[in-house]
């Protein structure tokens, strides 16, 4: 059981850019959630999707979108990056939300 | 708004000691409290939670105490050993909600 998987661990984009960050789990749980982990700032919720096919908004949504593929995988894209968006990234799973959480390894995000 | 908040950024106690976290929270919606705890360069792992019909849940080393009228919980590590060195996350939510509201982090140090 690999539990919560994110790839890549670390990214370097300039500004403008475009990448997706990928996030699995193989728990078969329900929700999904994107946080950013930003000094002093907690995490803070990007998006989650509460169930295969819904995705909502969170906290911090702007300039972000994500796609629900499956029950498996959360995708988390940035079309045009921005030096604020230098983070680190987490994915989380939960079988059903607002319950227990299991966080992914997270991806660092560097923005020049 | 900071719905859910830990005024200590930092916290250093000696091993075998005593270390008490404490969060607190402004929304009385919220009625299921989490704490994690974050390695660095590792996603957070759940660590202990409680429910509001409940003012005290013990596992092991680590109980949490929640005061609903004073809108405050706490995380009590008893005895503190070098391998809790870590930052400890509060987190709230709603039953009938959908995610989970995180607090800053407390880094705490126990030196050997």
């Amino acid at each position: 059981n690999a539990g919560v998987t994110q790839t890549p661990k670390f990214q370097v984009l300039k500004t403008g850019q475009s990448m997706t960050l990928q996030c699995a789990q193989d728990m078969n749980h329900n929700s999904m959630y994107w946080y950013r982990q930003d000094p002093g700032m907690g995490l803070r919720l990007i998006y989650y999707s509460a169930s295969e096919g819904t995705t909502d908004k969170g906290e911090v949504p702007n300039g972000y979108n994500v796609s629900r593929l499956n029950k498996r995988e959360f995708s988390l894209r940035l079309e045009s990056a921005a030096p604020s968006q230098t983070s680190v990234y987490f994915c989380a799973s939960s079988e059903v939300a607002p319950e227990t959480q299991y966080f992914g390894p997270g991806t660092r995000l560097l923005v020049l | 708004d900071q719905q859910v908040k830990q005024n200590s950024p930092s916290l250093s106690v000696q091993e075998g000691r005593i270390s008490i976290l404490n969060c607190d929270y402004t929304n009385s919606m919220f009625d299921y409290f989490l704490w994690y705890k974050k390695y660095p360069a590792e996603g957070p792992t759940f660590l202990i939670s409680i429910s509001s019909i409940k003012d005290k849940n013990e596992d092991g080393r680590f109980t949490v105490f929640l005061n609903k009228s004073a809108k405050h919980l706490s995380l009590h590590i008893v005895p503190s050993q070098p391998g809790d060195s870590a930052v400890y996350f509060c987190a709230a939510s709603e039953s009938s909600g959908s995610r989970l509201t995180f607090g800053e982090g407390t880094q705490l140090t126990v030196n050997p």
